[in-house]
């Protein structure tokens, strides 16, 4: 079973430029993550889709950070324009529910670094 | 709010030592416990899981018991390896709902031979 891919892995940026990250979860899985963590710090949500419906984006800086799950499938989040603070690594997970439980499965990450 | 409290790190040791890593948590309501592993270069890993009090997570050696009363969920491993060397994350999240995972600020393993 394939994983939950990322891409890019790496991206270097100047402030108050933009960028946009993809994400492809693992075939079946509804539920898709966005998370940001920032280096010595432990992962934080940014949003959380149900197919292609947002369940919980409270914690998305939304002047600068958007995010799309077309067709309930593929993500892209982007961020315009960026800031030094969105220095990071973004990471995608998906997640299925099976009779009550889940577990959420992690891609590798896009390391951003804003100059 | 919710919110987990780790152990902070570094943590080195040597190869076939005792490996406690402390986690405790604050939640509103009953969480499901996590550790999650980051070996070197890769993504986020599921290492074990509790989803109610007393019961016991294991997996590769490790084991974590979901602690109501002390709202707590240690790591602990035995005799630890070189290729255990990796960051340590613990986590609380619900089952229904909004199931996003809370994490703590993650705990750097080195274990030298």
């Amino acid at each position: 079973e394939a994983g939950v891919a990322q891409s890019p892995r790496y991206k270097i940026i100047e402030k108050r430029q933009s960028v946009a990250f993809w994400c492809n979860p693992i075939s079946g899985h509804a539920t898709l993550y966005w998370y940001q963590q920032i280096l010595g710090q432990g992962p934080k949500l940014l949003i959380q889709f149900q197919n292609n419906g947002v369940v919980d984006d409270s914690q998305l800086p939304k002047d600068r950070f958007s995010a799309e799950r077309l067709k309930g499938v593929d993500s892209t989040l982007k961020i315009q324009p960026a800031k030094l603070e969105d220095s990071a690594v973004y990471l995608c997970a998906s997640s299925l529910r099976l009779a009550g439980y889940y577990e959420q499965y992690f891609g590798p990450g896009t390391r951003l670094t804003v100059t | 709010g919710n919110s987990v409290t780790q152990m902070e790190g570094p943590v080195t040791l040597s190869e076939e030592a005792f490996l406690t890593i402390n986690c405790t948590y604050t939640a509103t309501g009953y969480p499901s416990l996590f550790w999650y592993v980051q070996y070197p270069g890769e993504g986020l890993q599921l290492l074990l899981k509790a989803t109610k009090a007393d019961d016991k997570g294991s997996n590769k050696g490790f084991e974590a018991t979901y602690r109501k009363e002390t709202t707590s969920f240690h790591l602990e491993k035995g005799s630890v390896q070189v290729s255990d060397s990796a960051v340590y994350f613990c986590a609380l999240g619900f089952n229904f709902g909004n199931e996003k995972l809370t994490f703590g600020t993650g705990t750097r393993l080195t274990i030298i031979p």
